[in-house]
């Protein structure tokens, strides 16, 4: 069966501070990845999704940045955080369109 | 490009039934919805693929029109655990193989006993 896992559970950084959230998937090979930002009682915006490795689309211009040096391994990084960085960090991931997206626990950030 | 969501609030007493709607100006490949509880990862109800094939719980169900890019999510005899935010999330015809979805900004359903 297919799991994602996703690192931290919870982070509080300083706003200037870098950031690396790590996602990864097991159990299926080549999924499509997406990273999912939800602000605090609001919708899921869509932040980046990746169709294959090193192949990364941005879908909202910001001080964020995203990697997928492996197959299954989706990365959220950025420099130096903002306060409206803060957040609830989701990453996703389905086999092909038409699927169902199943997405990780996800990581809460707060920046200080 | 955001689907809109109607209500965007909904309270219920067990037993009910809910209705809750998804609108697209785009044209849609396929519309997916998703639960959310407070605090947790959204989790998959339904997808609705062009072309009118269904995917999900028996429990509950879901339209697609087409014709005017609308999805309707139906609840019918609400038990407790249906409360969450209900979030519906479309994928437009034209974005390839990306499986790329824009969610609606959500509407929050409460079941009472």
């Amino acid at each position: 069966s297919q799991t994602i896992h996703q690192w931290p559970a919870t982070l509080v950084q300083p706003v200037g501070s870098p950031l690396s959230l790590e996602c990864t998937v097991e159990g299926t090979s080549n999924p499509n990845l997406y990273w999912y930002r939800q602000a605090a009682g609001r919708g899921l915006q869509l932040l980046f999704y990746s169709v294959g490795i090193g192949q990364i689309s941005s879908e909202v211009p910001q001080n964020l940045s995203a990697s997928r040096p492996q197959d299954r391994q989706f990365i959220l990084s950025s420099k130096k955080l903002l306060l409206s960085d803060s957040g609830f960090y989701l990453c996703a991931w389905s086999r092909d369109r038409g699927d169902e997206q199943y997405f990780g626990p996800g990581t809460r950030l707060t920046v200080t | 490009q955001q689907p809109v969501q109607s209500p965007q609030a909904v309270i219920l007493r067990e037993g009910e039934d809910a209705v809750i709607n998804c609108s697209s100006s785009k044209a849609l490949y396929s519309v997916h919805w998703y639960r959310q509880k407070h605090g947790e990862a959204p989790v998959f109800l339904m997808i609705l693929l062009k072309g009118g094939e269904q995917k999900g719980h028996d429990k509950i169900s879901a339209s697609f029109n087409e014709k005017k890019q609308q999805s309707s999510l139906y609840l019918t005899a609400s038990q407790l655990s249906y409360s969450g935010t209900y979030f519906c999330g479309t994928e437009m015809l034209g974005s390839g193989n990306t499986g790329k979805l824009i969610f609606g900004q959500g509407t929050t359903l409460q079941v009472k006993p």
